[in-house]
């Protein structure tokens, strides 16, 4: 499978842990975008990368997130101190440039309990 | 701010019949829009994009029209299958996003078969 890659699929964490998620972007795809959504609502941006750099980020990503995509390829997504509103798909996405279509995975079903 | 949004958040469709989903955009800066397929647990699918400088454009069995003068998306499916039974949301983005998608809310669509 070729496509974007997220992992894991689900998540269930305590309040007050911390969570990693990754994500593999499909190959030579030099953008990388990190959306979050709820149930019933459209993905929602968090943060994007133009190859290992961290372009711009949402005012939605507190300084409890924090992204990385250290070598251009992979993307890690941590979440500290995890509260439930945290709750939520991550879905993770890449394109080969601007205004291209973006592909996105199957995502990760964080539940905060 | 600038938003995506849909009227009819739940659409039922005879399967067969053609199925018609709506989308009115606020920024007049957007010139270029996707539409996604999304089934449960999964993540967005690409359908078929528009730039602003077309008004409509058409693939397999979808069709899109854009409206600038009021700012509407239009999704078109013609002979709806079950198999199209999903949330639909539209997209846009422009020139100094950097490919970052804003989001509608979604509309649900329902094949009877």
């Amino acid at each position: 499978d070729t496509g974007v890659s997220q992992d894991p699929r689900h998540k269930i964490t305590k309040r007050g842990q911390n969570v990693t998620f990754r994500c593999d972007p499909i190959s030579e795809h030099n953008r990388l975008y990190w959306y979050r959504q709820t149930l019933g609502q459209g993905p929602e941006f968090l943060t994007y990368f133009q190859n290992e750099a961290q372009l711009e980020k949402s005012r939605l990503l507190s300084d409890r997130f924090s992204a990385e995509r250290p070598k251009g390829s992979f993307s890690t997504l941590e979440i500290q101190r995890t509260e439930q509103g945290d709750s939520a798909m991550y879905l993770c996405a890449s394109s080969p440039g601007r205004k291209t279509e973006a592909f996105f995975g199957q995502g990760t079903r964080l539940t905060v309990v | 701010g600038e938003s995506v949004g849909l009227h009819l958040p739940t659409l039922s469709v005879q399967e067969g019949d053609n199925s018609i989903i709506n989308c009115a955009y606020s920024n007049s800066a957007s010139d270029y829009f996707i539409w996604y397929k999304q089934e449960s647990g999964k993540g967005p699918q690409f359908i078929i994009d528009i730039r602003s400088n077309m008004d409509k454009r058409q693939g397999q069995r979808v069709t899109v029209l854009l409206n600038k003068t009021v700012k509407h998306l239009s999704l078109q499916i013609a002979a709806t299958q079950p198999g199209d039974s999903a949330v639909y949301f539209c997209a846009e983005t422009f020139n100094a996003a950097g490919n970052k998608l804003t989001f509608g809310g979604g509309t649900r669509v329902l094949v009877k078969p």
